[in-house]
């Protein structure tokens, strides 16, 4: 069964600060991988893709992907009160029928 | 990114009525579409996928006469909950998937508050 883990949190970061979001996939045919951020009442919107083993870099978020370890995490420059939410790691397979979500982190930037 | 809209926004019905939410592409057309429910602070909950033009897939666990989908052209998806009760009281959120410039990323519409008295 294929599984997306994340630590549920929360994770406490002062403003400023990088916050590092962390997530791991149990399936190796994994091929596409997305972070999501989810705030409180609202549905998720998608804040950044990765599809290649490496960094990918976009404003103050960075994602990074090492498909031989498993494991995408997603970097927050410069950490706001305004990212404080719920991040959701989600995985999808080329031609896949499904993605696969994690349980989600949360994340509290304090002022 | 792509556009998915969802309406109604929140809905307050009595016991035993039905409530259609519709789910509609607006810049892509989706072949597959998909249905969750998330209950507060809990995580999203796939309940089905909608396909254009056939049946949907429905989660195991998931009442298929009770959320009736119906998936009729390549920019909308409606999910029915057919004589709602208290317990089906829930956040409801579609999303889409747009396959342009490669990947298969998902865009979600803005949720559907239900809540059934």
């Amino acid at each position: 069964q294929k599984e997306v883990e994340q630590n549920s949190g929360p994770l406490s970061v002062p403003e400023g600060a990088i916050a590092s979001l962390n997530c791991t996939y149990s399936d190796r045919g994994s091929q596409s991988f997305f972070w999501y951020r989810q705030y409180s009442g609202k549905s998720p919107e998608l804040i950044m893709f990765i599809y290649s083993n490496g960094d990918k870099e976009d404003g103050r978020f960075t994602a990074q992907l090492n498909k031989a370890s498993q494991y995408v995490s997603l970097l927050i420059r410069d950490s706001q009160p305004s990212d404080s939410a719920t991040y959701l790691c989600a995985v999808s397979y080329t031609g896949g029928f499904k993605t696969i979500f994690g349980a989600g982190t949360r994340l509290f930037v304090k002022a | 990114g792509a556009v998915v809209s969802q309406h109604p926004s929140r809905v307050i019905c009595k016991s035993g009525t039905s409530v259609k939410i519709e789910c509609r592409s607006l810049d892509f057309q989706a072949t597959t579409m998909f249905w969750y429910r998330q209950f507060p602070k809990k995580s999203l909950m796939l309940m089905a996928t909608s396909n254009e033009g056939s049946k949907a897939t429905y989660e195991q666990g998931v009442e298929k006469d009770k959320f009736l989908i119906n998936h009729a052209s390549l920019t909308l998806s409606t999910l029915t909950v057919t004589s709602a009760h208290p317990e089906d009281s829930s956040f409801y959120i579609c999303s889409a998937r747009d396959q342009e410039g490669g990947g298969e990323k998902l865009f979600f519409g803005s949720g559907t508050q239900l809540s059934v008295l």
